[in-house]
């Protein structure tokens, strides 16, 4: 079955900096791979998100890179603020043509901390 | 007000008990999925459902049953089979053959005492 894997498990930056999250998975079918931010105590909400024929996708300071041939992806956040203090999941849906068709596994999280 | 609603918020049993988690949404979807969310665990798959009467195991089924036998509700039982189940649980759903978002319902903590 698909396994993702996040890192960091935690990230640290000044305000203004950048950050940056990385995830690999295993399964070949998968084509979704969305992106979670969940703040404390609230429900996980989609921030972005990337399919399998597109190789980046932007949406103001938060991007998305997919790498389909090493089965990666990774998520760009410029000009980091506190309010972008949470924590974040990435994702992968598995595709058709595999026995897992629907399944969305989610990597472990990353603690991400913008200190003013 | 459409949506997915988990209740209740907060949980609590005794050990040995089973308990039933519930799950309801209206915005049409075909899919839904349940999550067990541990501190630095991420969110792991419990079972899913593509379609009405008919289901999944997920990564870490064991001790836990699911039905699904409308479309809007996709309820969890924690059965006295589930060695550690105390966890915040999370629903969600999607469109089945689109590839598009899931979403989330507020969760239900769980505390078996």
């Amino acid at each position: 079955g698909e396994n993702v894997e996040q890192h960091p498990s935690t990230l640290s930056v000044q305000e203004g900096d950048s950050a940056v999250i990385k995830c690999t998975y295993s399964d070949s079918a998968s084509n979704y791979f969305p992106w979670y931010k969940q703040e404390l105590g609230k429900r996980p909400q989609l921030i972005i998100d990337i399919r399998s024929n597109v190789g980046e996708k932007k949406d103001q300071r938060i991007a998305v890179t997919l790498n389909k041939t090493a089965k990666h992806f990774s998520l760009h956040i410029t000009e980091t603020q506190p309010e972008d203090s949470a924590v974040y999941f990435c994702a992968a849906r598995a595709g058709a043509g595999g026995t897992s068709y629907g399944k969305l596994t989610f990597g472990q999280g990353t603690i991400l901390t913008v200190h003013p | 007000d459409g949506g997915i609603t988990q209740s209740p918020k907060y949980l609590f049993r005794k050990e040995g008990q089973n308990v039933t988690l519930s799950c309801e949404q209206n915005l049409n979807h075909d899919a839904m999925y349940w999550y067990r969310q541990d501190p630095g665990q991420g969110l792991r798959l419990i079972y899913y459902s593509q379609i009405v009467n008919d289901f999944q195991k997920g990564d870490i089924a064991e001790g836990y049953s699911v039905s699904r036998e409308k479309k809007e509700s996709f309820p969890l039982t924690v059965t006295s089979a589930q060695k550690n189940p105390t966890a915040f649980y999370l629903c969600a759903s999607s469109v089945r053959d689109r590839v598009t978002e899931a979403f989330f319902g507020q969760g239900t903590r769980l505390t078996v005492v």
